[in-house]
């Protein structure tokens, strides 16, 4: 059972690239979340979606979009990177609203220049 | 607006050394709050859920109590592999609401 997948681990972009962060769960959980992790800033909620075909913005998605056309994925588009986007961004899952809490994927490492 | 509070920010406990960390939330009509590990590198891990004021819940070491207005995570006897980040969470009263996370305690623990 692999849980939540993403990937890459690791990217550094230039200024003005775009790129896709994958997200992909094995455990049929309708709940996706996508975080970004700041030193010492805590977990920022990026966009969610509650099941395929349904997302919705968190605190700070200036600069990304994402899409949920099956249950399994939920990749998240960086268009036009800037130096802000650099952060650790973590991907996550739950069965349902109230629940046992979050699956998180391991993160991918971005790197702005 | 939901808020989360953790503190302190950092923790140097010698080995066998009991502490807390502790965790203040203002919602409105709390549906739950998170207790999660993170070691370097990875994502966080759950620990616990408390739903509501009085509840207390248990794992080795650790154990999570929840009153009103905060959250404790009590350390008993650490050991050097407990060493992580410990965040805290809260879900607010929509059914559909993202957890909303605190910054997080960092513990050290020295053998």
């Amino acid at each position: 059972n692999a849980g939540v997948t993403q990937t890459p681990k690791f990217r550094i972009l230039k200024i003005g690239q775009s790129m896709t962060l994958q997200c992909a769960q094995d455990m049929n959980h309708n709940y996706m979340y996508w975080y970004r992790q700041d030193p010492g800033m805590g977990l920022k909620l990026i966009y969610y979606s509650v099941g395929a075909g349904i997302t919705d913005k968190g605190e700070v998605p200036n600069g990304y979009n994402v899409s949920r056309s099956t249950t399994e994925d939920f990749p998240l588009r960086l268009e036009l990177a800037a130096p802000s986007q650099t952060s650790v961004y973590f991907c996550a899952s739950s069965s349902g609203p109230r629940d046992y809490g979050y699956t998180f994927g391991s993160g991918t490492r971005l790197t702005v220049v | 607006e939901d808020q989360v509070t953790q503190s302190p920010e950092a923790l140097r406990l010698q080995e066998g050394e009991s502490s807390s960390l502790n965790c203040s939330y203002t919602v409105s009509g709390l549906r739950g709050l998170f207790w999660y590990r993170q070691d370097p590198g990875k994502g966080p891990e759950f620990l616990f859920t408390l739903y509501s004021a009085g509840e207390e819940k248990e794992k080795e070491r650790l154990k999570a109590t929840l009153t009103k207005k905060e959250s404790f995570l009590h350390i008993t006897a650490p050991k050097p592999e407990d060493s992580a980040t410990y965040l805290c969470a809260v879900r607010g009263p929509s059914g559909n609401t993202p957890l909303v996370f605190g910054k997080g305690t960092r513990l050290s623990v020295i053998a």
